[in-house]
């Protein structure tokens, strides 16, 4: 079974810091990944993929890519109260469904 | 542009009742998906088109069924509600299947079974 894992939260974080998601993915045939958020009540908007190993940064968000130890995770840097939703890790299998986690929700503390 | 858009927003069904969910988008993408979501859990595939005239049975495909109408269309049908069916659905659609095309998403139907 693939099978992608979150911490369901809340992760409550003060304004100003840094947001740190984290995910880890069974499948070791997976070479695509995805964050995506969903505010309360909305559809998932993707935020950020990544398919090699290392850092991939775009604005104050920064997904990070280890295969080795099947581990991604989400840098949200100078967390805002906007930032606050569930953020949803998602593995691309190799007949290239994506396989969710529940997804983990980040409150940010004005 | 409205993107990917879905019919209705929310529903209550009887037991037994059959509905359709209508999903359009207008994007000229070739792949559509449908998904439920539900209290602490990922989002599960029911069933994808990856072209127009052909579907496909994803995770959770049992009392469901699919017709992508055109390029631009796919409905997912329940012929026969049951509880279990209660959850909120979600259409998305991406240019392709293959590689790792950004899957865009409607706004979802709320759908209630009795």
């Amino acid at each position: 079974q693939k099978e992608v894992e979150q911490n369901s939260g809340p992760l409550s974080v003060p304004e100003g810091a840094i947001a740190s998601l984290n995910c880890t993915y069974s499948d070791r045939g997976s070479q695509s990944f995805f964050w995506y958020r969903q505010y309360s009540g909305k559809s998932p908007e993707l935020i950020m993929s990544i398919y090699s190993n290392g850092d991939k940064e775009d604005g104050r968000f920064t997904a990070q890519l280890n295969k080795a130890s099947q581990y991604v995770s989400l840098l949200i840097r100078d967390s805002q109260p906007s930032d606050s939703a569930t953020y949803l890790c998602a593995s691309m299998d190799s007949n290239y469904q994506l396989i969710w986690g529940a997804g983990t929700k980040l409150i940010i503390k004005p | 542009n409205a993107g990917v858009t879905q019919t209705p927003k929310f529903q209550v069904l009887k037991t037994g009742q059959s509905m359709t969910l209508q999903c359009a988008q207008d994007m000229n993408h070739n792949s559509m998906y449908w998904y439920r979501q539900d209290p602490g859990m990922g989002l599960r595939l029911i069933y994808y088109s990856a072209s127009e005239g052909t579907t496909d049975k994803g995770e959770v495909p049992n009392g469901y069924n699919v017709s992508r109408l055109n390029k631009r269309e796919f409905s997912l049908r329940l012929e026969s509600a049951a509880p279990s069916q209660t959850s909120v659905y979600f259409c998305a659609s991406s240019y392709t299947s293959g590689g790792a095309d950004t899957q865009y998403f409607g706004p979802g139907t709320r759908l209630t079974v009795l």
